[in-house]
């Protein structure tokens, strides 16, 4: 299947600062990513859609000024968490789609520690 | 709206016994069903999908899933557990390809030997 890269894997910041989480497509192109947020024993739970060169769709309760997503190319979508808080410690994983999938490929995810 | 229940959130078998894992979909319009699995601080991983073609579709690992419309149900199994599936499993539908997977709450399978 295709290749999707999250990167990093792993992240622990200060309360109040800001991190960015990049998911790319390694060999497609992806015209819709998606981002999902897991908390511990949870399911995931989606944060947005976003589809290459339009803004970002939010699920209800998500906050796009705090949690800001670009997708400006086909093979890059961005997080970012703006002044992130300990309640926004979690597993983040983005997955991709192109135009003729029917599946969407999942990322290894970003553990987002807040301290 | 579509939504996924998967029944039992923590399945426990011996090393060679038959694995179940059940999954129920609820959607208006026939769906994309998935199984993913997911170890420990990892993403998500592939197990099958049914896409509207063979009601039986066989996955990775041994596993398969069978798609019942008229039981609504799309369970996993596999014929003989191994300890390398201990794991959390994760039912999902969708009703479209480029829309967003709708996850069930997922069910952690023990293996014991």
């Amino acid at each position: 299947g295709a290749v999707v890269s999250q990167h990093p894997s792993w992240v622990i910041c200060k309360s109040g600062t800001s991190v960015k989480i990049e998911c790319r497509s390694l060999d497609f192109q992806a015209t819709t990513m998606f981002w999902y947020r897991q908390f511990p024993k949870q399911s995931l739970m989606l944060m947005a859609t976003s589809n290459e060169g339009s803004k970002a769709t939010y699920e209800q309760g998500v906050e796009k000024d705090k949690f800001l997503i670009n997708h400006a190319s086909l093979t890059l979508s961005t997080l970012t968490v703006t002044s992130a808080h300990p309640e926004d410690s979690s597993f983040y994983i983005c997955s991709a789609e192109g135009q003729k999938n029917t599946e969407a490929f999942f990322g290894q995810g970003t553990r987002l520690t807040v301290v | 709206a579509q939504s996924v229940t998967q029944l039992g959130s923590h399945v426990s078998v011996s090393e060679g016994a038959l694995v179940l894992l059940r999954c129920n979909y609820s959607s208006s319009v026939p769906p994309y069903l998935f199984w993913y699995v997911q170890y420990p601080n990892q993403g998500l991983q592939l197990l099958l999908k049914y896409t509207s073609a063979a009601t039986l579709v066989k996955g990775i690992n041994g596993f398969e899933a069978e798609f019942k419309k008229s039981e609504t149900s799309f369970h996993l199994t596999k014929p003989s557990a191994h300890m390398s599936d201990a794991a959390e499993y994760f039912c999902a539908v969708r009703d479209q390809a480029g829309t967003a997977l709708i996850f069930g709450k997922g069910t952690t399978l023990s293996v014991s030997s």
